[in-house]
């Protein structure tokens, strides 16, 4: 069965910039999260989306927001970007009971350079 | 502030060897404690979980020890392979149903032949 896809997988954005990243969850699955890795803050927690409703939010500024559609891909926004944007975003299915092991499927991520 | 800290940042181990990370988190409410591995290229992967009802878990060659008064727990590799070459992020959670993980910084593991 098909993994988790994220598109693009690269890209170039200059400061002031906004970007959408998308993300497309394994079938069945209805939790997307969202995380940030970069070399110095290492996997960060964005947000967490189920049945289109975001149940859990990190410490990050509202520049970073997103959404998920009834077919539960999910789309992730960074506007006005900063250099410290420039990122690995990942993004990561499950499939969102709330008993049970939480085990996260994710995929290869977008790479994000913010010149 | 760092919520779960781990240790080494990298480690050189011969093939045959046995690999050992170290994590240590602050959080007392943590309650799930699983262990993701990351090639170049491509998303973390789950290894292994642990709640802390158990103190050790092993599955095939790698095994977590937890020790609960300490909040402290390990991934030990046994007969590390030059396949096992990846970098490892331990990581905490609270509550069976959150999808909200705090990852330690990763252990990056070179096992030469």
């Amino acid at each position: 069965k098909a993994g988790v896809t994220q598109t693009p997988r690269y890209l170039i954005k200059t400061r002031g910039q906004q970007v959408t990243l998308s993300c497309s969850p394994i079938s069945g699955h209805r939790s997307v999260s969202w995380y940030q890795q970069t070399p110095g803050q290492g996997l960060q927690f964005l947000f967490e989306y189920f049945s289109e409703t975001q149940r859990n939010k990190g410490n990050f500024p509202g520049r970073f927001s997103g959404r998920q559609f009834s077919n539960s891909r999910s789309e992730m926004n960074v506007s006005t970007l900063e250099l410290g944007d420039s990122a690995l975003y990942l993004c990561a299915s499950s499939l969102g009971g709330s008993s049970g092991a939480n085990v996260l499927t994710f995929g290869a991520g977008s790479r994000l350079t913010v010149l | 502030q760092q919520q779960v800290k781990q240790s080494p940042q990298s480690l050189i181990v011969q093939k045959g060897g046995i690999s050992i990370i170290n994590c240590a988190y602050e959080n007392t409410a943590f309650d799930y404690f699983p262990w993701y591995q990351q090639f170049p290229g491509k998303g973390p992967a789950l290894l292994i979980a642990i709640r802390p009802d158990v103190s050790e878990k092993k599955e095939g060659r790698f095994t977590i020890s937890f020790n609960k008064s300490a909040k402290q727990f390990s991934l030990h590799i046994m007969d590390s392979q030059p396949g096992d070459s990846a970098t490892y992020f331990c990581a905490a959670s609270i509550g069976a149903g959150s999808y909200q993980l705090t990852f330690g910084k990763g252990t990056k593991l070179s096992v030469i032949p």
